[in-house]
């Protein structure tokens, strides 16, 4: 079983949709947890951090399941430049004492007229 | 302007010749990784380095080196590079470790732009 599980779609929605993934992790020393967005292959950027109690982020909300390790995040008002791949990140301490961040691979959206 | 620059962004080469992609970050960050990023595989991380001279294997090393004898530069080494290291790198960098970026605690990473690799 994969560390970081998501749906890799792809999802093909029209503007103005709303439109979620959900992410799973297997290790429960899992910490911190993040939603990163990359384009046509080019380098990851964060999108946003996933808090305990949920956090929205304008059109964007994220929230975590410490219970049944499950990270989701949810796009609302969909527009055609959130067509990306959106990748789920845990971060795990044990192993080493520097932590390890594991990454998903990726869903991809795409966003059409 | 905070920027992880690394080179060359494209290369193709041949099986067994030794290639160097650097990496140069100027955050004065401390923690630095390398990662390879391979279809329905996601990222996954080659080595890392805590600082200077301190570094050590992630999920794949087989086949990598790399070296951080300044903090600014980590770069990674291919001695005899193979097609099943036909890839995607990127290098990133942070303020800390992933240990310390704790709920409600950011710790950006930095990517570059990414390094097309092909092993012929």
């Amino acid at each position: 079983r994969k560390e970081v599980e998501q749906d890799p779609g792809p999802f093909n929605v029209p503007e103005g949709a709303t439109v979620a993934f959900n992410c799973t992790y297997s290790n429960s020393a899992s910490q911190s947890f993040f939603w990163y967005r990359q384009d046509c292959r080019k380098e990851p950027k964060l999108l946003m951090s996933v808090y305990s109690s949920g956090n929205e982020d304008g059109r964007f909300t994220a929230q975590l399941n410490r219970a049944s390790q499950y990270i989701s995040l949810l796009i609302r008002d969909s527009k055609l430049s959130d067509s990306a791949t959106y990748l789920c990140v845990v971060n795990t301490i044990g192993g080493t004492s520097y932590g390890k961040l594991t990454f998903g691979q990726g869903t991809i959206l795409t966003v059409h007229p | 302007e905070a920027q992880v620059t690394q080179n060359p962004r494209y290369l193709i080469t041949v099986t067994g010749k030794k290639l160097t992609v650097t990496c140069s970050q100027n955050m004065n960050h401390e923690y630095m990784s390398w990662y390879r990023q391979d279809p329905g595989l996601g990222l996954r991380q080659i080595y890392y380095s805590m600082n200077v001279e301190v570094t050590d294997k992630g999920d794949v090393p087989e086949g990598y080196k790399v070296s951080r004898k300044e903090k600014r530069n980590f770069p990674l080494i291919l001695e005899s590079p193979s097609p099943n290291q036909t890839s995607l790198y990127f290098c990133a960098s942070s303020l800390y470790p992933p240990s310390l970026a704790l709920d409600g605690k950011r710790n950006t990473i930095y990517f570059g732009e990414g390094s097309w690799l092909t092993v012929v």
